[in-house]
């Protein structure tokens, strides 16, 4: 019962780096998002992906980018890392097409910005 | 648009306490109402969910009824348990497979 599984768990960057956090997920889903944990701020929505082939920003989209590689998995990356960027990573996936199904959530990438 | 306020935390109980998290929300529509649990160092994991009028959500002591009429799906638990030491969001589904997120509340409870 892997779920949603988020790589790596824990990451240090530098000002400027890039990474690339990954999220894959097992349930056969067709929707997949990224979002950011900020305290006080609950979650925030960075991008989402409806469908294989499809993405659109979430709230927060400047300075990362997504791919959709396949109906599993969903990458988000940083070109240029920055400070603002330090916070907790979620990936989720959910099923589509019905209203009433949940998102599911991965463990989380927590990312610190120096 | 679709949006969801939840009360403001942090709340602290002793043990065996009643609980309640109020959290309402704003929506075109009929949408599914949510609430999940996030224990230190992990993921939002759903505690419960209903998606009509008057359904009762309901797991591990936990209740919540879908109130269309106050827009409302308040969190409820009769005596809580140290174990249940978490932050707890509302959530709602929107349109165009769409979730909206309350802030959290931080719940701690102490023997």
């Amino acid at each position: 019962n892997a779920g949603v599984t988020q790589t790596p768990k824990f990451q240090v960057l530098k000002t400027g780096q890039s990474m690339t956090l990954q999220c894959a997920q097992d349930m056969n889903h067709n929707s997949m998002y990224w979002y950011r944990q900020d305290p006080g701020m609950g979650l925030r929505l960075i991008y989402y992906s409806a469908s294989e082939g499809t993405t659109d920003k979430g709230e927060v989209p400047n300075g990362y980018n997504v791919s959709r590689l396949n109906k599993r998995e969903f990458s988000l990356r940083l070109e240029s890392a920055a400070p603002s960027q330090t916070s907790v990573y979620f990936c989720a996936s959910s099923e589509s097409g019905g209203g009433n199904q949940p998102q599911h959530f991965g463990d989380g990438t927590r990312l610190s910005i120096l | 648009g679709d949006s969801v306020t939840q009360m403001e935390g942090p709340v602290t109980l002793s043990e065996e306490a009643f609980l309640t998290i109020n959290c309402t929300y704003t929506a075109t529509g009929y949408p599914s109402l949510f609430w999940y649990v996030q224990y230190p160092g992990e993921g939002l994991q759903l505690l419960l969910k209903a998606t009509k009028a008057d359904d009762k959500g309901s797991n591990k002591g936990f209740e919540a009824t879908y109130r269309k009429e106050t827009t409302s799906f308040h969190l409820e638990k009769g005596s809580v348990q140290v174990s249940d030491s978490a932050v707890y969001f509302c959530a709602l589904r929107g349109p165009g497979n769409q979730f909206y997120f309350g802030t959290g509340t931080s719940l701690t409870v102490i023997p």
